[in-house]
């Protein structure tokens, strides 16, 4: 049972634009700031979003992060095949003295 | 650009201890600023964090995991490590370490990760 609720599964097709939810608490949400991680198959987790809504660079501007209270979303606009993949919300929790909590992953499917 | 790998045995008997090291390349551990991490994750599961060390050696472990887990660092060599004993079929997972970097006031992430190892724990 992952700290942080993110929905299982997703889905939209290519152009589409579609959102992932991330539901915490005041702990870690609410008092932190929240990162996206994009997994390939088969391959480690990558850096998508920082800091609630900042993007590396190299991360398409398809990509968008948005925070408010103790849940955050992401958007992926112009949905494309390679967009495939799980997607991790995370961020520092501050009880039990503190720790990294995960959501339990999205994995987005391209029709 | 740095680059992290994980190496170690990728079968462990129940109640040994894993034992896991990173590489770390294109970046100097002991220059500091960064937090070295280790994160698990189990078959067709999400991801857990197990603790970090920073160069001088402090270090912080996820409560879930503290008896088990020794995490260590050896500059010399830009390497750290991880050690949880005490294994039992429910460690099998996935290793990853990782890099996390703070933001100067809001927040910090893992922008850098290894390519990850899989340990089985199996007699």
């Amino acid at each position: 049972q992952s700290v942080l609720t993110q929905p299982p599964s997703a889905s939209g097709t290519p152009g589409q634009r579609v959102t992932i939810s991330c539901s915490g608490s005041s702990s870690n949400i609410g008092s932190n700031t929240v990162n996206w991680y994009q997994q390939l198959p088969g391959t480690a987790p990558k850096l998508l979003i920082y800091s609630n809504n900042q993007r590396p660079s190299g991360v398409p501007d398809r990509f968008s992060g948005s925070k408010s209270g103790t849940s955050a979303s992401l958007a992926i606009s112009g949905l494309q095949s390679e967009d495939e993949a799980d997607y991790y919300c995370a961020a520092w929790d501050d009880s039990l003295n503190g720790q990294w909590v995960f959501g339990g992953g999205t994995k987005l499917t391209v029709l | 650009q740095v680059q992290l790998q994980e190496s170690g045995p990728g079968l462990v008997k129940p109640s040994q201890t894993l034992s896991l090291t990173c590489t770390v390349s294109g970046g100097s551990i002991s220059s500091g600023g960064y937090y070295w991490s280790w994160i698990r994750q189990h078959p067709g599961k999400g991801l857990e964090w197990i603790g970090y060390i920073y160069y001088s050696g402090s270090t912080y472990y996820n409560p879930s995991l503290k008896s088990r887990v020794t995490i260590s660092v050896d500059t010399s060599k830009n390497q750290f490590s991880l050690k949880l004993s005490s294994v039992t079929a429910a460690d099998t997972a996935v290793y990853y370490c990782a890099r996390e970097q703070d933001t100067d006031g809001s927040g910090s992430y893992f922008g850098y990760w290894g390519q990850g190892t899989l340990v089985t724990v199996s007699s």
